[in-house]
């Protein structure tokens, strides 16, 4: 089956321990993308990733690290959480990252709390 | 780059009457616009997309338009069912800026039985 899956769905953490909210598609997608999702905010882009090795920042990169060592991963890293990283974070991936846009494909968020 | 605005923020309509949810897009090249609805605590799945090539596209109770002039498209549904209340977000994807999707911020879709 076709997905774009995430782990942890749910996390809560203290200030300051590192995380990783792990993003794995099995579609053989080239795009990828992390998503915050806050109230009355919609949704908001994180980083990319265009393939393997290429990643460039969103709209709110800030306090925020990634990788793409492989086509199907695309972890997203939190060195030092801060209260205020606590969201609704969507992975999403899409066939295309040319200048034929398609449809980006969600994970299942992670809902992360950072006390 | 790209700003996208979504009206209106919340919809309350009767089950079987239609609903409108309109976006507008400030950079005229933007050339892909998808639609999609989120259930409450589930992912944003696409239910629609459009073209800048098109005007028009129906999917049975769905459609989307787009007025590439005034760059505004919406989003219609006709004859809703209570398994329409949802939130409903637009997006607007520019060609040469790597697939980067605008989102708007949202409409809250309320059909009452």
């Amino acid at each position: 089956e076709a997905q774009v899956t995430q782990n942890p769905r749910y996390l809560i953490t203290v200030t300051g321990k590192k995380l990783t909210v792990t993003c794995s598609q099995n579609m053989n997608h080239e795009y990828m993308s992390w998503y915050r999702q806050d109230p009355g905010l919609g949704l908001r882009q994180i980083y990319y990733s265009m393939n393997v090795e290429v990643t460039d920042k969103g709209d709110v990169p800030e306090g925020y690290k990634v990788s793409r060592k492989e086509k199907r991963n695309f972890p997203l890293i939190l060195e030092s959480p801060s209260p205020n990283q606590t969201s609704l974070y969507f992975c999403a991936s899409s066939l295309t990252s040319g200048s034929l846009a398609d449809t980006q494909y969600f994970g299942p968020g992670t809902r992360l709390t950072v006390l | 780059g790209e700003n996208v605005e979504q009206h209106p923020s919340t919809l309350s309509v009767q089950e079987g009457d239609s609903a409108v949810i309109k976006c507008t897009y400030s950079d005229s090249a933007s050339n892909y616009f998808p639609w999609y609805k989120q259930e409450l605590g589930k992912r944003p799945q696409l239910i629609i997309d459009i073209r800048s090539n098109v005007g028009e596209k129906k999917d049975q109770r769905i459609a989307v338009t787009l007025n590439k002039t005034a760059k505004h498209f919406s989003l219609h549904i006709t004859e809703t069912q209570p398994e329409d209340s949802a939130v409903y977000f637009c997006a607007a994807s520019i060609p040469d800026n790597f697939n980067k999707f605008y989102f708007g911020s949202g409409t809250k879709l309320n059909v009452k039985p």
